[in-house]
């Protein structure tokens, strides 16, 4: 399998502070990555796609201005909550798609360990 | 109606049985489908991915494909207690490999001794 990598693995910060996450693919590029919000007992929810050299896509409801996303290479990408507010704390997880050529599914995504942020 | 729907849960089977997930899809032109296992806490890890018709095994685990029934099955035997975990069944949408997943709700496992 491939390896996706994030830091921090937790973070606990005042409320109002901003706090950046990173996602790297370790084993191979990404030119698309996934951020993923989980809250507790609840589904995934897909936040944007990160996309490297061009603005990211949102999902409908998740404030861009909040949640800043920069895929600053092909194997890298930062989410930063600006302002953090208690109600932010949640489970924060990337996911890239990595070319598989053996098998003949085309892409399979891969998911980063996640960072808990705790918001104060 | 979602896009990906799994049967209904928590799942609960004896230490050695074998376990059962199912999952259907709307949009006929998927055509990746992956099985992830989420511990309690943890991310999802990609146990299975499969895109022919037919059925695809790995060590304990063998998904199943059929296009024209448009469901996805994951089998698991001779369950472990370490098998209990949330399993998601996952599709990219619009027909691509590489797009953004769309997940059904999640099946609880509880395998018990």
């Amino acid at each position: 399998g491939a390896v996706v990598s994030q830091h921090p693995s937790r973070v606990i910060c005042k409320s109002g502070t901003s706090v950046k996450i990173e996602c790297r693919s370790l084993d191979f590029q990404a030119t698309t990555m996934f951020w993923y919000r989980q809250f507790p007992k609840q589904s995934l929810m897909l936040m944007a796609t990160s996309n490297e050299g061009s603005k990211a896509t949102y999902e409908q409801g998740v404030e861009k201005d909040k949640f800043l996303i920069n895929h600053a290479s092909l194997t890298l990408s930062t989410l930063t909550v600006t302002s953090a507010h208690p109600e932010d704390s949640s489970f924060y997880i990337c996911s890239a798609p990595k070319f598989v050529p053996a098998g003949g599914v085309g892409n399979e995504q891969f998911f980063g360990p996640g960072t808990r942020l705790t918001v104060l | 109606q979602k896009e990906v729907e799994q049967n209904s849960g928590p799942l609960s089977v004896p230490e050695g049985a074998i376990a059962s997930l199912n999952c259907t899809y709307s949009d006929r032109v998927s055509q990746s489908f992956f099985w992830y296992r989420q511990y309690s806490g943890k991310s999802p890890e990609l146990i299975m991915s499969i895109y022919s018709n037919g059925d695809k095994e790995d060590g304990r685990f063998t998904a199943q494909l059929n296009k024209a029934s448009q469901y996805v099955s994951l089998l698991i035997r001779d369950s472990q207690p370490s098998d209990s975990a949330t399993y998601l069944c996952a599709s990219p949408a619009g027909g691509t490999s590489y797009g953004k997943l769309t997940f059904g709700q999640g099946t609880i496992l509880t395998v018990h001794p």
